[in-house]
Parts: C-alpha cells; structure tokens; sequence
C-alpha cells in the first residue's frame, strides 16, 4: 500500500516564527488531507488538496502531485497552532483506505 | 464542529469486557470509516460502511465488529478488551462511496477507551 511520511517529526518554535511541515507520498493519489490534532486530541480538518494550492487565514497548502509531496505552511505561529499535524493520503489504485503519516508534532512557545 | 458526533467522549473498563462506540456521521454523508490512535501503532483504519453496507476493512482485530443502521449512524462493538486495546477510536464520515472521488473525510472528537 501507500507510504506517507512526514517530516520533521519535531518542530520547535517561537510565537511568530513560520515553519513548513512536508509529507512525502509514495504513489499517485486522488485524495490527500492535512489535519491537526489539539492537544485535547481532537482532530481538525485543515486542507483537502490532492493537488494545486490553498490557503486560509495563516495556512497554506501546495501539493506537487506528480513529484508525490505536500507541504503545509504555517505563519505567524501562535500557541494555538501547538500539536501534532498528519497528513493522509489515499493512492490513485485499488479501494485503499486513506493512510495517515507519522506526524508532526509542533511544539510553540510564548 | 465537524458535524460527526461521537459518544461517549470517555469510557472506562476493565479487561473482558465488551463495550459499544456509537457515530452519528455529518448529515447527508452515506460513508462511515472507523480508526483506532494507539500510542505505538498511529492512526489505524479499522473499516468502513456505505450506506449501510460493508466496503472496506484493515486492521480490525476479530474481536471487533460494526454495523452502520438505516439512520446511517455507526457503532463499533468491541469485545473480550485487553489491556492494548486503550486507545482513542475515531468515527469519520464523507459524502462519497470510498475514500477518494473528491470527498474529504471530516473526523469525530474521539472516543478515550481505557482499560484496566
């Protein structure tokens, strides 16, 4: 099945730094999302974006399909913006599920 | 709010025993997927439903079944617990009949399962 990796596995920020969090796929795929996950565990919904670029608020997404990689952009951290940030993609072939990464577990502080 | 609700958000129990995790998927979304976050193993897919009917299945360990009602809501049926089953179970729901053909998945709040 699909490979999904992300990178890096830990960022450590100051508030008002930008960082760039990158997922690695290895197959073509019709469906690629971006969520975050609160510190209270809950899991946010940030992206939806198997190709091009989107942007809301201080996030932003490209995704370079045919070079099978994501990246989501934050600006301007807040603490808010602290937990840890999946990436899941599902491949192009066959009836796979959508598969999660590792995460990336951003870590800001005051 | 992602319009998938989940219940409980808690529940405690202890090995052997058998418990039931209910989701109420987004209205107008047929498909219902069930994951499990386990410290050492991630975000796991367990399965899915449309429209009332099984369509795909991962990891789902046998002590372990589903259904998805008429209503579309989902319950997981987890049973025999052991220890390594604590983890926090996710429902999420999509508008379409599998993972992809542009339909994003919008993710519950969780179900904590602890077991002692």
């Amino acid at each position: 099945g699909i490979q999904v990796e992300q990178s890096p596995p830990d960022l450590i920020l100051q508030e008002g730094a930008n960082s760039t969090l990158r997922c690695n796929f290895s197959d073509s795929v019709n469906n690629l999302q971006w969520f975050h996950q609160n510190p209270w565990g809950q899991l946010i919904n940030l992206f939806y974006i198997p190709s091009g670029t989107k942007q809301n608020g201080r996030l932003s997404a490209t995704t370079v399909a045919t070079e099978r990689y994501s990246l989501l952009y934050i600006s301007s951290s807040q603490t808010t913006d602290s937990g840890v940030y999946f990436c899941a993609a599902k491949s192009n072939f066959g009836n796979e599920k959508l598969t999660f990464g590792t995460g990336t577990r951003l870590t800001i502080i005051p | 709010d992602s319009g998938v609700t989940q219940t409980p958000k808690h529940l405690i129990t202890a090995t052997g025993q058998r418990v039931t995790l209910r989701c109420s998927p987004r209205s107008g979304d047929l498909s219902v997927y069930w994951y499990q976050q386990s410290l050492d193993q991630g975000l796991q897919f367990l399965i899915q439903y449309y429209n009332g009917e099984e369509r795909a299945k991962g990891n789902i360990l046998e002590r372990f079944s589903a259904q998805q009602f008429p209503d579309l809501h989902s319950e997981l049926n987890l049973s025999s617990l052991e220890l390594g089953d604590s983890a926090l179970y996710f429902c999420a729901s999509s508008g379409g009949q599998g993972f992809a053909y542009n339909s994003p998945l919008h993710f519950g709040n969780g179900t904590r399962l602890t077991v002692t």
